[in-house]
């Protein structure tokens, strides 16, 4: 079974600055999605970025790119110009290329921006 | 609308009652999941609809927990004899075909169980 893993459950950064959230997996499957979410106090589960597992480049969106590294089963989030708004839980997820398509989320961290 | 809607947005209710909650998914996607999010975790998979069949309904924790979609698109999650433990935010995701494209899914903004 696949397994996602976010080892810091919470980080600091301030205003402007570039931030580095960490995430791991396991899966033995070759071809797969994976994604960044942010969760605001709203509860919304707004879609970041996401990558998929046979592109070797690494998806960029704006202050958002990954750093993706499939032998290691890394996928890093790196934030850039840190703005107060970017405050959050943010999830790493797992997808499937096969059977139901199901996300398997890491258990999240916390992102204060400090201005 | 534009977004997966899910009402209602909060619900407390006592142990031993029955709730429903709804899911308004986003118009033409044809896949629906369920997941629950307890305090501090990560959302966990419950449920997934591919039209209007479960297709895996592997995540349901036990046949208290049951889930519909007669129609291929509004959802809703049914919660017999609710525990304390059941408390948690029960958030809907839509997509489309997951085999086009990356198949990400657009969450809903949940509905808060409270079980007292």
């Amino acid at each position: 079974a696949q397994t996602v893993t976010q080892s810091q459950p919470e980080m600091s950064v301030q205003e402007a600055e570039t931030v580095t959230l960490s995430c791991t997996y396991d899966t033995s499957e070759s071809d797969y999605y994976l994604f960044w979410y942010k969760q605001p106090p709203s509860r919304q589960m707004i879609l970041v970025i996401r990558q998929e597992a046979y592109k070797q480049q690494n998806a960029t969106e704006n202050r958002f790119s990954v750093n993706f590294q499939k032998a290691a089963k890394s996928f890093s989030l790196k934030i850039s110009d840190s703005q107060l708004g970017d405050a959050a839980m943010y999830f790493c997820a797992y997808r499937s290329s096969y059977g139901t398509y199901k996300y398997i989320f890491g258990t999240g961290t916390r992102l204060k921006v400090l201005a | 609308g534009a977004g997966v809607s899910q009402t209602p947005s909060n619900k407390v209710t006592e142990k031993g009652k029955y709730v429903e909650l709804r899911c308004d998914p986003i118009s033409g996607h044809t896949a629906l999941y369920w997941y629950r999010q307890s305090l501090g975790q990560g959302p966990e998979f419950l449920i997934y609809f591919q039209g209007t069949g479960a297709a895996d309904d592997s995540g349901l924790p036990n046949d208290r927990f049951f889930a519909v979609r007669p129609e291929g698109s509004v959802s809703t999650l049914k919660i017999q004899r609710t525990e304390r433990g059941d408390s948690a935010v029960y958030l809907c995701a839509s997509s489309l075909l997951p085999r086009t494209g990356g198949g990400e899914q657009y969450f809903g903004p949940g509905t808060r169980l409270t079980v007292t």
